[in-house]
């Protein structure tokens, strides 16, 4: 079965330190795995996807298949990255849906 | 740009009545879905639809129906609301064979 781990419920950091959201899974085929992020008054959107392994917004993921994790990190945290980080796992196979992670509410201290 | 829009952003209603919650879509999408959103949860798959008149279970069922007429439109209906529904909800609409899914604004229902 799988499962999406996000073991901070909040996190709190200071502008301008690094900042590293975890998320940990569990899946028995390959994932596909997403950090979605939902800012005050703001809808639910995709901040970025392993598969293209890209920075947005500074932020970067990358998937460690030996720790099955997909941390989120940002080496200088900013006051607008304050939101609630959503990990998500999609299989490759089947209904193909996203299963999210409880959610990690950052918050950059000014 | 991708428009996924609920038919209410507050809804207040009382235990026993029946409840619809409207989704619509823009982007002429194949898949959406119903999530329910809670602290220290997360969300929660309640109910997805392939395509028209298509539906099928997700992770709590318990409570819900869907229906889905049109390709642009998903209902939530909860035949008979309880407290426990009070929540936010989620809609998300998805075209068929690409990862990323669009959200709605959500619509928090209070179930008195």
């Amino acid at each position: 079965a799988q499962r999406v781990t996000q073991p901070e419920k909040l996190l709190s950091v200071f502008k301008g330190a690094p900042v590293e959201l975890k998320c940990n899974y569990s899946y028995s085929g390959s994932p596909e795995l997403f950090w979605y992020v939902q800012y005050s008054r703001q809808r639910l959107q995709l901040l970025l996807r392993h598969i293209s392994r890209e920075s947005i917004k500074g932020f970067t993921a990358d998937l460690n298949k030996g720790e099955t994790s997909f941390h989120l990190k940002k080496p200088f945290a900013q006051e607008e990255d304050s939101a609630m980080y959503y990990c998500a796992l999609s299989g490759l196979s089947g209904a193909n849906n996203l299963f999210f992670g409880t959610g990690t509410r950052l918050t950059v201290i000014p | 740009d991708v428009k996924v829009t609920q038919s209410s952003r507050y809804l207040v209603k009382r235990t026993g009545e029946k409840v619809f919650l409207e989704c619509v879509q823009d982007m002429d999408h194949e898949n959406m879905f119903w999530y329910r959103q809670d602290p220290g949860l997360g969300l929660r798959l309640i109910y997805f639809s392939y395509d028209v008149k298509m539906k099928e279970k997700g992770d709590i069922p318990e409570g819900y129906s869907v229906s889905r007429e049109k390709k642009e439109r998903f209902s939530l209906i909860l035949e008979s609301a309880s407290t426990n529904q009070t929540s936010m909800y989620l809609c998300a609409s998805r075209r068929q064979g690409q990862d990323t899914q669009y959200f709605g604004p959500g619509t928090r229902l209070t179930v008195l």
